[in-house]
């Protein structure tokens, strides 16, 4: 059973560029969100997708975007890239009715240059 | 707003010895709690949940209680091994409308176990 899986493991942008991560759930789930991780820190929520939809949001600006596909994946983009925003982003899926659980990727680490 | 706060790291052991790792939080009504381990490179790793209070989450030798009157959920373990050596993170999940979902999470305790 494959767990969460995230591409590309590592990408290094020049600011004001736009990125685009990718994220697959675990196999049954049906909820994806996101988390940026900096250095030292622990993880921030930036958004929730279940069924199509963001459901929650995190205090992120709208730089940060995303989507969810009907097969449950789900992508994070963030345009005008800043050098602050290197860090590693982490997909987590979860069930609808036990959102609260989830399951985290390896991440993808960014580096804004 | 919620929030988790976590002792500072790093905490360094001998193999063998007790492990305690503080945690509280602040939350509207009764969040669910959790602990999270890092290991160098990889995503996190669900370690224990407790969902209300006095629940106790353990996997692996690891526990912690959900103590609603102290606002706690301190993470412990009898004898550490060097294979333990990793990043703990805390971790609730608010309840109430709109709420449910995301994880709030502390800043991380590094634990590092020598042999």
């Amino acid at each position: 059973d494959a767990g969460v899986t995230q591409s590309p493991t590592h990408l290094i942008k020049t600011r004001g560029q736009q990125v685009t991560l990718r994220c697959s759930p675990k196999s049954g789930h049906d909820t994806v969100s996101w988390y940026q991780q900096a250095l030292g820190q622990g993880p921030q929520f930036i958004f929730q997708y279940y069924e199509e939809e963001e459901r929650q949001r995190g205090n992120f600006p709208d730089r940060f975007s995303g989507h969810q596909f009907p097969n449950y994946s789900s992508e994070l983009n963030v345009n005008a890239l800043l050098l602050g925003d290197s860090a590693l982003y982490l997909c987590a899926s979860s069930l609808s009715r036990i959102h609260y659980e989830q399951y985290f990727g390896p991440g993808t680490r960014l580096t804004v240059t | 707003g919620d929030s988790v706060t976590q002792m500072e790291g790093p905490v360094t052991l001998s193999e063998e010895a007790f492990l305690t790792i503080n945690c509280t939080y602040t939350a509207t009504g009764y969040p669910s709690l959790f602990w999270y381990v890092q290991y160098p490179g990889e995503g996190l790793q669900l370690l224990l949940k407790a969902t209300k209070a006095d629940d106790k989450g353990s996997n692996k030798g690891f526990e912690a209680t959900y103590r609603k009157e102290t606002t706690s959920f301190h993470l412990e373990k009898g004898s550490v091994q060097v294979s333990d050596s990793a990043v703990y993170f805390c971790a609730l999940s608010p309840r109430g409308r709109g709420q449910g979902g995301k994880l709030i999470f502390g800043q991380g305790t590094e634990l590092s176990v020598k042999p």
